[in-house]
């Protein structure tokens, strides 16, 4: 596609529920990356995908937090039993092997609200 | 691991006037790249500087890269309306890792 993709576009569930994220990246794009963005804070690094596989996990909360990706594309994001702290704006975004010339695109988000 | 500060955490000026905002890594840095981040709005490449010393233009904003590739620097010069938002530095440290580490970002809001 044109642009990344991200759906839902805004979610909220209760607390206890399992979520799931979706992120379609730009076509072609070998590096997905998800990051969570709290009101008014910076990019939290979760996860960073290189094709299927995950190299760096470091940066996910909990092992409530699990993420994978298919056929090297489209990648979710599980978020099981959520709490009231997971609440904020979920960030895809992908790069291609010019990341350095042309940066992360970034999809509009998911705005997950847990009550 | 590799560390990204950014300062200030928020700057408000008039119109007109001038923004810096400053960004210091821990580690010696492949490249930086900025970003803008609109109210609402998701995070959006500007530039990417990779030589030390590097400055680049884009209209009333200035960029640069340390001699030691450890900071930067964006400048706007005769802020505008338009360029509320936060802006965010992110560095890479090279080699096939393509993660860049963000900065916390600066918000900055122009009174018109």
């Amino acid at each position: 596609g044109a642009g990344v993709s991200q759906s839902p576009s805004n979610k909220v569930t209760e607390k206890g529920k399992d979520v799931e994220l979706r992120c379609d990246p730009i076509s072609g794009h070998t590096a997905l990356y998800w990051y969570r963005q709290s009101l008014g804070q910076g990019l939290e690094f979760l996860i960073y995908f290189q094709g299927n596989s995950a190299p760096d996990k470091s940066g996910l909360p909990s092992d409530r937090f699990s993420a994978e990706r298919t056929g090297g594309s489209v990648s979710t994001l599980t978020i099981q039993r959520t709490q009231q702290e997971d609440s904020a704006v979920y960030l895809c975004a992908s790069s291609s092997t010019h990341v350095r010339a042309y940066g992360y695109t970034f999809g509009s988000g998911t705005r997950l609200t847990v009550v | 691991g590799q560390q990204v500060m950014q300062i200030p955490q928020y700057q408000h000026v008039q119109e007109g006037e001038d923004f810096t905002t400053y960004c210091n890594s821990s580690t010696t840095l492949s490249n930086i790249q900025w970003y803008k981040q609109r109210p609402g709005g998701h995070p959006v490449f500007l530039i990417q500087l990779v030589k030390s010393g590097e400055v680049k233009k884009q209209k009333r904003l200035t960029f640069q890269f340390g001699e030691a590739k450890k900071n930067s620097s964006l400048h706007i010069t005769a802020t505008q309306t338009t360029d509320v938002g936060t802006y965010f530095c992110a560095g890479n440290s090279g080699g096939s890792n393509y993660k860049l580490t963000f900065g916390k970002g600066t918000l900055l809001t122009v009174n018109p």
